[in-house]
């Protein structure tokens, strides 16, 4: 079945360092790829998206582009805050326009930003 | 700014007791999903609902958990009875299908349920 990789943290960062999570996948056709985010005792929010090959979805400054090729969709910033520090999730759906829309998430990424 | 609405925030109970948790789906959304997060396993799907029908539940232990949607504004997860391992933040996010798009999901806040 569809499934996604992400990388294991937790990740340790100092304020205005780059941050990149690797995220990969396995899946049947083209799917939908997401980027969620998980602030301490919020549920998750939807950080950005792409649809299909070759998107790039971006949102408050963190990128992702739909690399087909690597089934790939890894999450960068360049430039962290404090206020980035949360648990971040990889997840694919299947493709716009699909009758279905389930969520499958990966583990997880906890990003830990220090002053 | 709409958002989907979780009750309780928490909740905690002892083993065996019948456990209900409720959410309010975004209004206009049609779809609605259940998920259950802890360390150990992650985001798990339990259930989700389609216009009210359910659309699938494998993820859910028949024998103790029950998903319903008693109308368009409502949906619970009950547990009869709980066990120490249901201890977890449980998840529900609503979204609108169909058409030329999906919207993105909404997450409720949880409810963090420890039986004891």
């Amino acid at each position: 079945g569809d499934s996604v990789t992400q990388m294991e943290g937790p990740v340790t960062l100092s304020e205005e360092a780059f941050l990149t999570i690797n995220c990969t996948y396995t899946a049947t056709g083209y799917p939908s790829l997401f980027w969620y985010v998980q602030y301490p005792g919020e549920g998750l929010q939807l950080l950005l998206k792409a649809t299909k090959a070759d998107d790039k979805g971006s949102n408050k400054g963190f990128e992702a582009t739909y690399r087909k090729e690597t089934t790939s969709f890894h999450l960068e910033k360049g430039s962290v805050q404090v206020s980035d520090s949360a648990v971040y999730f990889c997840a694919l759906s299947d493709p716009v326009g699909s009758n279905d829309y389930k969520l499958s998430f990966g583990a997880g990424t906890t990003v830990t930003v220090r002053a | 700014d709409a958002r989907v609405t979780q009750t309780p925030r928490h909740k905690v109970t002892e083993m065996g007791q019948e456990v209900t948790m409720r959410c309010q789906p975004i209004l206009g959304h049609n779809t609605v999903f259940w998920y259950r997060q802890t360390m150990m396993q992650g985001l798990e799907l339990l259930a989700y609902f389609r216009n009210r029908a359910p659309l699938d539940d494998s993820g859910m232990p028949k024998d103790r958990f029950s998903a319903e949607m008693p109308d368009a504004t409502l949906a619970t997860l009950k547990i009869q009875p709980s066990e120490p391992r249901d201890s977890a933040v449980y998840f529900c996010a609503s979204g609108l299908v169909g058409g030329l798009g999906n919207s993105p999901l909404h997450f409720g806040n949880g409810t963090r349920l420890t039986v004891t």
